[in-house]
């Protein structure tokens, strides 16, 4: 089945202990991206990838770190989490074609966290 | 600045009746523009999309509308079902450098279909 899966699910952690969200796919996809969902707010890119060892900002990068080691991984590093990152975070993916037709994105199915 | 705009919080409709969600936009780089559908405890799903060289595309009981010149798009649901009840995402992209450019999502629209 064609997914893209999280872990974990739900956290709860204390100010300034490193975390790692994970996200992988498995549809081969080149693109890869991260959200964060806060009430009032929608959904707000963190971190994108275009292809393996190539990552990029999104409008809220700022306390988050990213790696692209294998195309179908894409964990969210959190290295001195603080409470203003409470948040629910979704992974995508997607194809990138460069023909000019969009390719949807495959959501995650979310990481509640909550920082103390 | 917001870029992608969706001014009604929630919506509550009776079933059977027409949903209409919108959406409206700032840039006009934007060429492709997509709904995705969420419900709690899941990730967005996507719903339907058009491309700025259409007005109008249709997906069963989903329809949606772009007015290039109004810098507004549209979802209508017709007839709504209770299993439409969730939070429905705007988003917009642009083509640039060879390839689509990342989404942008609006902050969504809470639906509620009455039995």
């Amino acid at each position: 089945e064609a997914q893209v899966t999280q872990n974990p699910r739900y956290l709860i952690t204390v100010t300034g202990k490193k975390l790692t969200v994970t996200c992988s796919q498995n549809m081969n996809h080149e693109y890869m991206s991260w959200y964060r969902q806060d009430p009032g707010l929608g959904l707000r890119q963190i971190y994108y990838s275009m292809n393996v060892e190539v990552t990029d900002k999104g409008d809220v990068p700022e306390g988050y770190k990213v790696s692209r080691k294998e195309k179908r991984n894409f964990p969210l590093i959190l290295e001195s989490p603080s409470p203003n990152q409470t948040s629910l975070y979704f992974c995508a993916s997607s194809s990138r074609k460069g023909t000019g037709s969009y390719n949807e994105q495959f959501f995650g199915p979310g990481t509640r966290l909550t920082v103390l | 600045d917001q870029q992608v705009k969706q001014n009604s919080p929630s919506l509550s409709v009776q079933e059977g009746r027409i949903s209409i969600l919108n959406c409206d936009y700032t840039n006009s780089m934007f060429d492709y523009f997509l709904w995705y559908k969420k419900y709690p405890a899941e990730g967005p799903t996507f719903l339907i999309s058009i491309s700025s060289i259409k007005d109008k595309n249709e997906d069963g009981r989903f329809t949606v509308f772009l007015n290039k010149s109004a810098k507004h798009l549209s979802l209508h649901i017709v007839p709504s079902q209770p299993g439409d009840s969730a939070v429905y995402f705007c988003a917009a992209s642009a083509y640039y450098g060879g390839s689509q450019g990342n989404l942008i999502f609006g902050k969504g629209t809470k639906l509620s279909v009455k039995p």
